[in-house]
């Protein structure tokens, strides 16, 4: 089966760095996403990593270990408006799907 | 470019009532997604199209759920009848080419209601 771990809950003041951490077990593994949900919001896309390491863009960054079955999501200069719910997702190439986690619950406090 | 519209936006009904939802993909995606998530939850696949051709059924409730694709564009899901266990947010989405998720494009959603 697919499962991805996640935690259900962060928060962070505006203006800091957040950190998302994701741990996976899936078989087919081709590679992780990242997606952001505000309340009542389509999951909107924000990284994919198909190779170990560190990819940046703009304030938000996703890394992945393969070796680990582990990545995180990284958002720097937080906003307010960045409060809304990540998640976790492995593509599994075989099957053509993203396999979603449980999600993380971002506030973001004054 | 209009991104995937899904309709309607909420539907309450009476467990037993059938209900459908529809979607439209983003314009010249050959992959559409179903999806269903509960509160609290990410969204776990019910069915996966290529073109008209439904590859990836496995995880749809057969005994009450369908789904179509007619023409390899909009599709609609169809809970007959819904129980009160169905009440979530059904979404859609589509991708322009199955091998890369870069351009996996979510709708806004249905969000049903049983009562």
């Amino acid at each position: 089966g697919q499962s991805l771990e996640q935690p259900s809950e962060v928060t962070a003041v505006e203006g800091a760095i957040v950190q998302i951490n994701c741990t996976y077990q899936t078989s087919g593994f081709y590679g992780l996403s990242w997606y952001q949900q505000h309340d009542g919001g389509a999951p909107t896309f924000l990284s994919y990593n198909a190779l170990d390491g560190l990819e940046e863009t703009g304030r938000f960054s996703s890394f992945l270990s393969r070796s680990d079955s582990y990545g995180y999501l990284l958002l720097q200069e937080l906003q307010m408006k960045d409060s809304a719910s990540y998640f976790c997702a492995s593509f599994t190439g075989g099957g053509n799907k993203l396999t979603f986690g449980t999600g993380t619950q971002l506030k973001v406090e004054l | 470019e209009a991104g995937v519209v899904q309709s309607p936006r909420y539907k309450i009904i009476e467990k037993k009532q059938p209900v459908a939802f529809w979607c439209n993909p983003i314009s010249g995606h050959n992959t559409l997604y179903w999806y269903r998530q509960n509160l609290g939850q990410g969204p776990e696949l019910l069915i996966r199209y290529e073109n008209e051709e439904a590859v990836d059924d496995s995880q749809l409730p057969k005994d009450r759920f369908s789904a179509e694709r007619l023409k390899g564009v909009d599709s609609t899901l169809k809970i007959q009848p819904a129980e009160l266990g169905d009440s979530a947010v059904y979404l859609c989405a589509s991708s322009p080419d199955r091998a890369n998720p870069n351009g996996y494009t979510f709708g806004s959603g249905t969000r049903l209601t049983v009562v």
